[in-house]
């Protein structure tokens, strides 16, 4: 089955940056975009972009645009988000996401979700 | 503007209809999914291509869009309906965006 399973809790500086890991199994992991999406403690989901697993080509939320890069390791199945210079309005739950091979369109696949707490 | 605007918030009776909206510019030109998201777990997508359901999702739900605007309806509407709801734009060549959210009571 479809599994997608994400790097643990991170507390980060002001300033630093958050490196989020995706490990995709149970399908081959170059068939099918992985998204990211965050989601802040007590509001709505936002969409942070994509990244064509095959090519490595992404498409950024122009909120993020110059702040996230995504990228990934064919050999590990694995995808990654970082985002640099964070601040405290980035402390959210930050989730990887695959849309179904059944459907047109939406996600059916979903990480755990990793938790990034910027805090002094 | 991307933005996706919901109403925040709809109230609702055990076995009346809910109905949430999701408005934004060009997004005819879209399709739109639907998610349900409980408390502490992740969105299930409830709606895809507008107004098709998931193996799985009850037909109590179901989806509808003309123009700028989406429409998600719950008819005969449960307790374990309540919950938060986002609509979602799907166009490859544009950004995913999310609705703003809703938050459904069941009163």
């Amino acid at each position: 089955q479809v599994q997608l399973v994400q790097s643990g809790t991170e507390v980060k500086k002001p300033g630093a940056s958050a490196k989020i890991s995706c490990k995709a199994s149970g399908y081959t992991f170059t068939g099918y975009y992985i998204h990211w999406i965050r989601q802040a403690p007590g509001e709505g989901l936002e969409w942070m972009g994509w990244i064509n697993t095959y090519s490595g080509g992404t498409k950024y939320a122009q909120k993020f645009q110059g702040r996230v890069t995504m990228t990934r390791d064919t050999s590990m199945s694995t995808a990654y988000m970082e985002l640099k210079r964070v601040t405290s309005d980035d402390t959210a739950v930050y989730s990887c996401a695959r849309e179904s091979s059944e459907y047109t369109s939406g996600y059916v696949h979903w990480g755990q979700g990793t938790l990034i707490t910027v805090s002094p | 503007s991307s933005e996706l605007t919901q109403p925040p918030s709809v109230s609702v009776s055990p076995g009346q209809t809910a109905s949430i909206t999701c408005s934004g510019d060009k997004l005819g030109d879209k399709y739109v999914c639907w998610y349900q998201q409980r408390p502490g777990q992740y969105p299930v997508l409830v709606i895809y291509e507008d107004k098709k359901r998931p193996s799985g999702i009850p037909e109590r739900f179901s989806g509808s869009h003309s123009g700028n605007t989406a429409t998600l309806t719950i008819s005969g509407t449960q307790a374990l309906d309540e919950a938060d709801y986002y609509c979602q734009a799907w166009d490859s060549s544009s950004p995913y965006v999310f609705g703003t959210g809703t938050k459904v009571t069941v009163l």
